[in-house]
């Protein structure tokens, strides 16, 4: 059982360039969900999903497009990439039930130039 | 935004000590309040999830506590090890038109570091 599966985990980009990075669970879970993570900020909500067709922003929306055309996938794309945006990334899945717990892949490491 | 923070921000002790932080949150619409533990270069991991005011969870030296009147709950370890190093985070998930979809709104984190 994969769990929650993100890539890259590294990268580095230039200014202006775009990106998707890329999450897929192979758990079934209907909720979606990708954070940021910056020094002294905690996990902050990007953009978030609870089933396929179905997007809502998150804390921290702007600059990031996500869609949901599968149970499985939900990439986020970086449409024109910004030194703000450098960070580190998670996706995150989990039932969608009374407040189940979130099953987090492995992390992106994004660097912006 | 909803307010969900976290006592102390880091925290050293020795192997042996027991310890315990704090995670605030909202009182009103209260759905859940997660507890993950977070390895340096690995993924949070689920410690608790908690539903009910009054709730104590334990996972063999890890205990936590929670009170959804006054949003607060502790999360304990006793007789600390170094590998229990980690961060910590508690998140809150709000109650939402009478169900959640499992939006977690995450605290900045306990530091603990546990010296040999």
């Amino acid at each position: 059982n994969a769990g929650v599966t993100q890539t890259p985990k590294f990268q580095v980009l230039k200014t202006g360039q775009s990106m998707t990075l890329q999450c897929a669970q192979d758990m079934n879970h209907e909720y979606m969900s990708w954070y940021r993570q910056d020094p002294g900020m905690g996990l902050r909500l990007i953009h978030y999903s609870v089933g396929a067709g179905i997007t809502d922003q998150g804390e921290v929306p702007n600059g990031y497009n996500v869609s949901r055309s599968t149970t499985e996938d939900f990439p986020l794309r970086l449409l024109s990439a910004a030194p703000s945006q450098t960070s580190v990334y998670f996706c995150a899945s989990s039932y969608r039930d009374r407040g189940p717990e979130a099953f987090f892949g492995q992390g992106t490491r994004l660097t912006v130039v | 935004i909803l307010n969900v923070e976290q006592s102390p921000q880091s925290l050293h002790v020795q192997e042996g000590d027991s310890t315990n932080f704090t995670c605030s949150f909202p009182s009103s619409n209260f759905y859940a309040l997660h507890w993950y533990r977070w390895e340096t270069a690995k993924s949070p991991e689920a410690l608790f999830v908690m539903t009910l005011n009054g709730d104590e969870k334990k996972k063999g030296r890890i205990s936590a506590t929670l009170n959804t009147k006054e949003g607060y709950s502790y999360l304990y370890i006793k007789g600390s090890q170094p590998e229990d190093s980690a961060t910590y985070l508690c998140a809150f998930v709000r109650r939402a038109g009478g169900t959640s979809y499992g939006k977690l709104t995450f605290g900045q984190g306990t530091i603990l570091t546990v010296h040999p």
